[in-house]
């Protein structure tokens, strides 16, 4: 099944204390991207990437660091969390060039608590 | 960069009416999308509309886009229970790498 899967889907941690939210497709997409999503504001793109080792900013990317060594994999890195940072996060894919670019795929979400 | 803003934020019909929800950006879009999330899950893409397109049909689904405006509206013709959900409005400029979500519409279809 073509899907988009994050992990962990919940998570509660505390300030400072690093941790990785995982992504995966196994759609072949080019393009991933992330996004938060806080009540009143819509979702908010955090980093995407057009390609292996190619990432870049959005447009709320203080705090947050991806790597995309793999082209399946896209991981989001809070280094440093803080409280502000408590969100629901998703990670989305695309065909990107390669194909129909607009549609993005999402995956479940990943609900982040910072104590 | 820009955000679209939705209107209305939140919107109770009963089953078998229309609903109408409207986006409104501020600057030049090479596209908008629409997408609908169900209860705190993932978002799901339902339908697009390019910049040199007026209308566009898909099922129930009827999006309009008005550049000179710089507004779309989303309609959903016969609305069912199982529409209730948010739907958001999503809109690319220039490049396409960076996408930027309106705020919203949470609907309530009522049986």
């Amino acid at each position: 099944e073509a899907q988009v899967t994050q992990n962990p889907r919940y998570l509660i941690t505390v300030t400072g204390k690093k941790l990785t939210v995982t992504c995966s497709q196994n759609m072949n997409h080019e393009y991933m991207s992330w996004y938060r999503q806080d009540p009143g504001l819509g979702l908010r793109q955090i980093y995407y990437s057009m390609n292996v080792e190619v990432t870049d900013k959005g447009d709320v990317p203080e705090g947050y660091k991806v790597s995309r060594k793999e082209k399946r994999n896209f991981p989001l890195i809070l280094e440093s969390p803080s409280p502000n940072q408590t969100s629901l996060y998703f990670c989305a894919s695309s065909q990107g060039l390669a194909g129909d670019w607009e549609t993005q795929y999402f995956g479940p979400g990943t609900r982040l608590l910072v104590l | 960069s820009q955000q679209g803003e939705e209107d209305p934020q939140a919107l109770s019909i009963q089953e078998g009416e229309n609903a109408t929800m409207n986006c409104s950006y501020k600057t030049s879009i090479n596209n908008l999308q629409w997408y609908r999330q169900n209860s705190g899950r993932g978002l799901v893409h339902l339908i697009l509309i390019r910049s040199n397109e007026r209308e566009k049909h898909s099922g129930r689904l009827r999006v309009t886009l008005d550049t000179s405006k710089k507004s779309s509206s989303l309609l959903i013709t016969a609305s069912r229970a199982a529409d209730t959900a948010s739907y958001f409005c999503a809109m690319n400029a220039g490049g396409y790498q960076k996408v930027t979500f309106g705020t919203g519409t949470k609907l309530q279809v009522i049986p």
